[in-house]
């Protein structure tokens, strides 16, 4: 089955720097990577995913980026701001007829933005 | 749009007592799934329902664990004679499948603490 390892698990940024989450995946027929983020008492939300047919997705702050060859996904978050402090995770499913579209999620990755 | 709504949010249970969780997903999605999140750890996925059909099941689904979707809306979990490694967060997400891109919304979770 799809494994997704995470890097780094805590990250650590000062306010307006950038921050970078890296993910990589086993299985060549997933095709869609989203990024969810967690805040405490929550459940995930999705913030921004992309597909397999494209390298590079953007949304205001939010960019992720994703590398098929490789099988490496990452998340790019510039202009950190304090509420972006939170748990983000990536995750791999394989999106097509026939599949149950499960997400296989990465360990997640402890954001903290200090002010 | 209410969103995924899930009840209790919290559930405190003795060690061989039954439990059960409901999930109301986005009115009209018609896809559901059970995530299974504990401390420190991404979502892992549990078992999956399109309408009322569950056509997946994770072998991390024991047979103390069943699922119920009986009218293609709401879902229920059922655990039976709980132990202390049942204790985790239980997440339901739902997503709709005429999207293009199924994406998968969650709920809040429902948090077991098996004592």
């Amino acid at each position: 089955g799809e494994n997704v390892e995470q890097h780094p698990s805590t990250l650590s940024v000062q306010e307006g720097d950038s921050a970078v989450i890296k993910c990589t995946y086993s299985d060549s027929a997933s095709n869609y990577f989203p990024w969810y983020k967690q805040e405490l008492g929550k459940g995930p939300q999705l913030i921004i995913d992309i597909r397999s047919n494209v390298g590079e997705k953007k949304d205001q702050r939010i960019a992720v980026t994703l590398n098929k060859t490789a099988k490496h996904f990452s998340l790019h978050i510039t202009e950190t701001q304090p509420e972006d402090s939170a748990v983000y995770f990536c995750a791999a499913s394989r999106n097509s007829g026939g599949s149950n579209y499960k997400l296989t999620f990465g360990k997640g990755t402890l954001l903290t933005v200090n002010p | 749009d209410t969103g995924v709504s899930q009840d209790p949010r919290h559930k405190i249970t003795k060690r061989g007592q039954n439990v059960t969780f409901r999930c109301d997903p986005i009115s009209e999605h018609n896809r559901l799934y059970w995530y299974r999140q504990t401390l420190g750890q991404g979502p892992e996925f549990l078992t999956y329902f399109q309408n009322e059909a569950q056509l997946e099941k994770s072998r991390l689904l024991s047979d103390r664990f069943s699922a119920e979707r009986p009218k293609g809306s709401f879902s229920t979990l059922e655990i039976q004679r709980t132990e202390q490694g049942d204790s985790a967060m239980y997440l339901c997400a739902s997503s709709l499948s005429r999207a293009t891109k199924n994406i998968q919304y969650f709920g809040a979770g429902t948090r077991l603490s098996v004592l």
